[in-house]
């Protein structure tokens, strides 16, 4: 699986969108790129993939970049309860590989 | 819907013991994918159960194993328990996949197993 960087950390006013990267220079063609998010305590939860379009869903919207090398998890109404660990995760297989994630903090 | 459900959620084991985890996957999904979760290590797979066979296993020792049953619930089994395997254990379950997508994986709450 290609290795992905992240920011350790991101802050966020509530109401604003939150933009989380990723790099992925390393991605091969048939690698999906996933975005999961973890609340303190609980499991990971998944939020969104894609392989090359840009998708959304009632959760959040996933840019990703012509070249597949980066991409972007947009939380377009950042909550108080969006605080959480996000992990970006690229994989062509059933196993996923955890990095450290970004912790995004959201404040009143 | 009923999530994913592992039990027991907390346990406490001395060294040397072993220790079965059980986990009951969302009604109709077939695939069970354990992860470990430690503070130094952070998420880390374990192995993965697709119609009672292991189809993926991750870099852990022959100490860690599992299992799935029919029903596609699974158990995971850690023997001769050392200090280091104090952690959060996760499974998750998801549908079977078409092939080059993981799909979406759902996660239970975790056992957090702690050794003594």
């Amino acid at each position: 699986d290609a290795k992905t960087t992240q920011p350790t950390s991101m802050d966020c006013a509530e109401g604003r969108a939150a933009n989380l990267p990723c790099n992925h220079s390393t991605i091969s063609g048939n690698e999906y790129v996933y975005w999961y998010r973890q609340i303190h305590s609980q499991g990971p939860q998944y939020i969104i993939h894609g392989l090359k379009n840009n998708e959304t869903n009632e959760m959040a919207s996933l840019i990703i970049t012509e070249d597949r090398k980066s991409s972007t998890l947009i939380l377009p109404h950042a909550t108080l309860r969006d605080t959480a660990v996000y992990y970006c995760i690229v994989t062509s297989g059933s196993r996923l590989t955890f990095g450290e994630g970004t912790q995004l903090t959201v404040n009143p | 819907k009923a999530g994913v459900t592992q039990t027991p959620r907390y346990l406490i084991k001395t060294r040397g013991q072993q220790v079965t985890l059980s986990c009951s996957p969302i009604s109709g999904h077939r695939s069970v994918s354990w992860y470990q979760q430690t503070p130094g290590q952070g998420l880390q797979f374990l192995f993965e159960y697709f119609s009672e066979t292991q189809r993926n296993k991750g870099n852990f020792p022959g100490r860690f194993s599992g299992r799935q049953f029919s029903n596609s619930r699974s158990e995971m089994n850690v023997s001769t328990l050392e200090l280091g395997d104090s952690a959060l254990y996760l499974c998750a379950s998801s549908l079977p996949t078409s092939g080059s997508s993981t799909g979406e994986l759902f996660f239970g709450e975790g056992s957090r197993l702690t050794v003594l």
